[in-house]
């Protein structure tokens, strides 16, 4: 089974430039999370879509970051402008389902992330 | 608000056995997730608690008491290997995954 494919996995931008991250899911699973890793901290949700829906955005900077999953299937994050603050690993995961219904948990599997640096 | 405590880093050594504790605060609560992450990696799936009590799966274990806010992982037999950097993440109903800051353990011979 193939896992969730990322790209690109390095990328060094210039603050006040645009980037935007690619995400393909694993084949199947309805729900897709990105999350926001700075360096030597947990994952931090940026928003989560249920198919072509999204579920929760609330901790989403929508003033510069935004993000689209077409035809419930891959998804962008877009970020514009970049800050210095920005720096970090981005990780897509998805899962058949939410995270935990009903006392059943969904596995998340996770992309290998995009590194960005913002100089 | 929501809230996961979990120690910023440990040190063990090959063969010893290493409990990482985690205390969370959260407004709904459905379930407890360990991952591990190695460096420069994605994270991983390692165990599920919703119910009070212990999972076991292998090497590791996971401990849940949901009245004390308090989940721990127990790693047994340490192998070079598990040096790495362990999540502790609660499930609200139908949300996404809240993570704490992860817990950097280490291994040495």
């Amino acid at each position: 089974e193939a896992g969730v494919a990322q790209s690109p996995r390095y990328k060094i931008i210039e603050k006040r430039q645009s980037v935007a991250f690619w995400c393909n899911p694993i084949s199947g699973h309805a729900t897709l999370y990105w999350y926001q890793q700075i360096l030597g901290q947990g994952p931090k949700l940026l928003i989560q879509f249920q198919n072509n829906g999204v579920v929760d955005d609330s901790q989403l900077p929508k003033d510069r970051f935004s993000a689209e999953r077409l035809k419930g299937v891959d998804s962008t994050l877009k970020i514009q402008p970049a800050k210095l603050e920005d720096s970090a690993v981005y990780l897509c995961a998805s899962s058949l389902a939410p995270a935990s219904f009903r006392g059943k948990y969904t596995e998340a599997f996770f992309g290998q992330g995009t590194r960005l640096t913002v100089v | 608000g929501q809230n996961i405590d979990q120690p910023t880093e440990m040190t063990a050594t090959e063969g010893a056995i290493v409990q990482i504790n985690c205390t969370y605060q959260t407004s709904g609560f459905n379930g407890l997730f360990w991952y591990q992450q190695h460096a420069g990696e994605a994270p991983t799936f390692l165990s599920y608690n919703v119910l009070d009590g212990l999972e076991e799966k292998g090497r590791f274990s996971s401990f849940l008491s949901r009245s004390k806010g308090y989940s721990y992982l127990l790693l047994k037999e340490l192998q070079m290997k598990d040096s790495a950097s362990y999540l502790c993440a609660v499930a609200q109903a139908g949300t996404a995954l809240i993570f704490g800051k992860g817990t950097t353990l280490s291994v040495s011979s």
